[in-house]
């Protein structure tokens, strides 16, 4: 049972370029959402799903896309990289609405130069 | 803006000592949760208190909630260098009941 994996852990970018940082669980989770981590800031929600084909804002969407076409896949595209977007992004799953237990990926490590 | 804020931001103590972190946050709530994160990996979740509790224990770990003050505690007893992590509250409410929030955490340090 892998969890919630995150793909790449490391990233490298240029300001301009655009990447996406992909998300998968196997534990049939409905909920989906996407954090990133900066220093003396905790963990800001960028965007979030409740299901396939559902997809919302969190506190920090700017800069960011999400789609949700399957239950299992939550992928994060940056289209224009900024190096304020340098940060570590965390994906995380929930069993229903997101009112429970969060499970978490091991996270990406961003760098925009 | 974060529901959550943790005090103190950061905590040294003695193996064996008890270690207790503080959160309060904005508005309110269904559930308040409690996470770990060790140095660059991800969080894991500790334990989850409903709004209509006021304790809740797991293992070594005791969480209290009181939702007139809007803050709840998490008590670590007979800490270990192995509790060495940071820790985080998290709560719903804020924007929405599906939008959970995180703290800026507290960073503990248990020396041996």
């Amino acid at each position: 049972n892998a969890g919630v994996t995150q793909t790449p852990k490391f990233q490298v970018l240029k300001t301009g370029q655009s990447m996406t940082l992909q998300c998968a669980q196997d534990m049939n989770h409905e909920y989906m959402s996407w954090y990133r981590q900066d220093p003396g800031m905790g963990l800001r929600l960028i965007h979030y799903s409740v299901g396939a084909g559902i997809t919302d804002q969190g506190e920090v969407p700017n800069g960011y896309n999400v789609s949700r076409s399957t239950t299992e896949d939550f992928p994060l595209r940056l289209l224009s990289a900024a190096p304020s977007q340098t940060s570590v992004y965390f994906c995380a799953s929930s069993f229903g609405s997101g009112l429970g237990e969060l499970f978490f990926g091991e996270g990406s490590r961003l760098t925009v130069l | 803006s974060q529901q959550g804020e943790e005090d103190p931001q950061a905590l040294s103590i003695q193996e064996g000592e008890n270690a207790t972190m503080n959160c309060s946050y904005k508005t309110s709530i269904n559930n308040l949760q409690w996470y770990r994160q060790n140095s660059g990996r991800g969080l894991v979740h500790l334990i989850l208190i409903r709004s209509n509790e006021r304790e809740k224990h797991s293992g070594r770990l005791r969480v209290t909630l009181d939702t007139s003050k809007k803050s709840s505690s998490l008590l670590i007893t007979a800490s270990r260098a192995a509790d060495t992590a940071s820790y985080f509250c998290a709560t719903d409410g804020a924007g929405g009941y599906q939008k959970v929030t995180f703290g800026i955490g507290t960073k503990l340090q248990v020396i041996p």
